[in-house]
């Protein structure tokens, strides 16, 4: 069985710039869930998609924006990169969206300079 | 002051030790508990999760909740070398994902 599958691993961007990231999570799970990595922060949840609607939202600012399609593959946008944008942005799959069934995938590390 | 604290470490043990990693919270509406481990470069990969207060233990992994106190431990038995990686810590109100709070994590190393 697949895993959870994010493209690209690894970014380099320039302040201002705007990134995507994709993630394709397990075969037949229908929640996804994007959070972001940094060292001095942890793990913080950015937003939940379910069947192509967004259910959940984390206290990211609007430059933050997602969506998810009909196979349940979703994207994660952030406009006008800042230098504190630099983090791993991590998805998580799951069936129902529990968080005692979560797997992640391996993150996109993304660097803005 | 953080909804969830964790000693990031490093902790570095021998191999063959017992390590105890250790959460402390705030939020007494937390029922969720959950370990997670994290080795470089990957995500994170749930290692055990325990409803309410008490104890859980699996294989060489022990996880320990006392809400009284609003302490969780996780405890490895005999320690091996791929052990080594980053443990956080995470719990939620709720079994919806969304709601759930991380620590920032303890790095572990253990040495051969």
């Amino acid at each position: 069985k697949a895993g959870v599958t994010q493209t690209p691993r690894y970014l380099i961007k320039t302040r201002g710039q705007q990134v995507t990231l994709s993630c394709s999570p397990i075969s037949g799970h229908r929640s996804v869930s994007w959070y972001q990595q940094t060292p001095g922060q942890g793990l913080q949840f950015l937003f939940e998609y379910f069947s192509e609607t967004q259910r959940n939202k984390g206290n990211f600012p609007g430059r933050f924006s997602g969506r998810q399609f009909s196979n349940s593959r979703s994207e994660m946008n952030v406009s006008t990169l800042e230098l504190g944008d630099s983090a791993l942005y991590l998805c998580a799959s799951s069936t129902q969206g529990g968080n005692t069934e979560a797997f992640f995938g391996q993150g996109t590390r993304l660097t803005v300079v | 002051q953080k909804e969830v604290e964790q000693d990031p470490g490093p902790l570095s043990v021998p191999e063959g030790a017992i390590v105890s990693l250790n959460c402390t919270y705030s939020n007494s509406a937390f029922q969720y508990f959950m370990w997670y481990r994290q080795y470089s470069r990957k995500g994170p990969e749930l290692l055990m999760y325990t409803y309410s207060s008490g104890n859980k233990e699996d294989g060489r992994f022990t996880a320990q909740v006392d809400k009284s106190s609003k302490y969780i431990s996780l405890f490895i038995r005999d320690s091996q070398p791929s052990d080594s990686a980053t443990y956080l810590c995470a719990m939620s109100p709720a079994s919806g994902g969304f709601k759930t709070i991380f620590g920032a994590g303890t790095r572990l190393f253990v040495k051969a």
